[in-house]
């Protein structure tokens, strides 16, 4: 069973850093592309990061560019998202999605605050 | 990188069908058999209902079915049931190698 758990959501200062992880199993990790989306509270979906299966290839929403940094190693199964510089806007519940063009297998979410 | 534009809500009683809208642009949805349809009910992680414009995931009902004209695509649900009330997202890949997402359709079954 395919699974990814997301975790490192938290309350943060504006300004201040914070790195999620998503930790994979049930599937061969280093075959897939990784995505991360997130969902402020009462908002719709917004496409955060990508990461193709060896990690040399990312893309960024134009929201995040320059202060994020989506990572992974396979060796350990796991997903990174290093968010720097965070403002209020980045509210948010951050979710771990795997595959490239379409997201078949989503994380349950970890909820970060930054307050304003 | 705008949202696609999807209608803010849509109604239909048990048994009607109904559709929901998603207009882009011709560097997302209109370049790409890549669109993708999400259903979300509150408090819930999203859900793949439609795939590559109209293909449907292993064990999603075929009341939902998916296509495309231009840059816009469409979600259509048949025979609504009152479990089919939810958000629905819509997805396209772009010419950035990004992806958008729609604002969001809230369906409810009346």
């Amino acid at each position: 069973e395919v699974q990814l758990v997301d975790s490192g959501g938290g309350l943060v200062q504006p300004g201040g850093s914070l790195r999620l992880s998503c930790a994979a199993s049930g599937f061969t990790f280093k075959n897939y592309e990784m995505n991360w989306v997130r969902q402020a509270p009462g908002k719709g979906l917004e496409w955060v990061s990508y990461i193709s299966s060896s990690g040399t290839t990312m893309y960024y929403a134009d929201s995040v560019k320059g202060r994020f940094t989506i990572s992974r190693d396979n060796a350990k199964n796991s997903l990174y998202l290093q968010m720097n510089s965070l403002r209020a806007e980045d509210t948010a519940v951050y979710y771990c999605v795997r595959d490239g063009v379409f997201f078949l297998y989503w994380g349950q979410g970890t909820l970060v605050t930054v307050p304003s | 990188q705008s949202a696609l534009t999807q209608p803010a809500s849509v109604s239909g009683s048990p048994g009607q069908s109904i559709a929901i809208s998603c207009t882009g642009t011709s560097s997302d949805v209109g370049a790409y058999n890549y669109v993708s349809w999400y259903q979300q009910h509150p408090g819930k992680a999203p859900k793949l209902m439609i795939y590559d414009v109209s293909k449907r995931p292993s064990g999603v009902s075929d009341r939902f079915s998916g296509s495309k004209s231009g840059n816009t695509a469409s979600l259509t649900i048949s025979g609504l049931q009152a479990e089919d009330e939810a958000d629905y997202y819509c997805c396209s890949y772009t010419s950035s190698s990004t992806k958008v997402f729609g604002g969001g359709t809230k369906l409810t079954v009346l």
